[in-house]
């Protein structure tokens, strides 16, 4: 596609429930990055991958957070017995290179768990 | 820790100024420096990156690094109301993987007509 793609736009969960955060890179895309921003604050690195593989998981904050991308392209973002505490948006960003020359960011998942 | 710090403002410039928008960063090894502009409500842009001490013009904007400061800034000149907006500095994480950007908590710009 022409850009970074993610759904849902909004997310309103329950504490306690589990939800899924998806991303469509830019076609051809190999790196794919997920970062979380609070209110205020910066994007905050979660978890990298090139192709298919997680090469960088370093950022995520907890157990509850798991990522995948099993064909390299379209990568999920599950957040398992969601917390206050994860209420922020959910960037994905996508390179063809890295961060070479920096990356770009899908318009992000507002996720609110109350 | 590894940190980048700017100043969170609001810096407020009159329309046709020059903005001025600072970072340092405490990663002495970070080789790459970015700078992204975020409209209220919206994800990051790219403006400009830089890794090579001294300045990087592109139109309107100037980047400036200093690594034995570590010491990066970005100058917008003539500045126009379609500016305002926070501006978030980012840098690369060395040792890192390619992916580890760290990013500053980002200085809110106005700029008044």
């Amino acid at each position: 596609g022409a850009g970074v793609s993610q759904s849902p736009r909004y997310k309103v969960a329950k504490r306690g429930q589990d939800v899924a955060l998806r991303c469509d890179p830019i076609s051809g895309h190999v790196s794919l990055f997920w970062y979380q921003q609070a209110l205020g604050q910066g994007p905050e690195f979660l978890t990298y991958f090139q192709n298919e593989a997680q090469l960088d998981k370093s950022g995520l904050p907890s157990d509850r957070f798991f990522a995948e991308r099993p064909e390299g392209s379209v990568s999920t973002l599950k957040i398992q017995r969601t917390q206050q505490e994860d209420s922020a948006v959910y960037l994905c960003a996508s390179s063809l290179t890295g961060t070479a020359n920096g990356y770009t960011f899908g318009s992000g998942t507002r996720l609110t768990v109350v | 820790q590894k940190e980048v710090e700017q100043n969170s403002g609001p810096l407020s410039v009159p329309e046709g100024a020059i903005a001025s928008l600072n970072c340092t960063y405490s990663d002495r090894g970070s080789q790459s420096f970015f700078w992204y502009r975020q409209y209220s409500g919206k994800s990051p842009e790219l403006i400009m990156f830089i890794y090579s001490n001294g300045d990087k013009e592109d139109g309107r904007f100037t980047a400036q690094l200093n690594k034995a400061s570590q010491y990066v800034s970005l100058l917008i000149r003539d500045s126009q109301p379609s500016d305002s907006a926070t501006y978030l500095c980012a840098v690369n994480e060395a040792g890192g993987s390619q992916g580890n950007l760290i990013f500053g908590k980002g200085t809110k710009l106005s700029v008044k007509p």
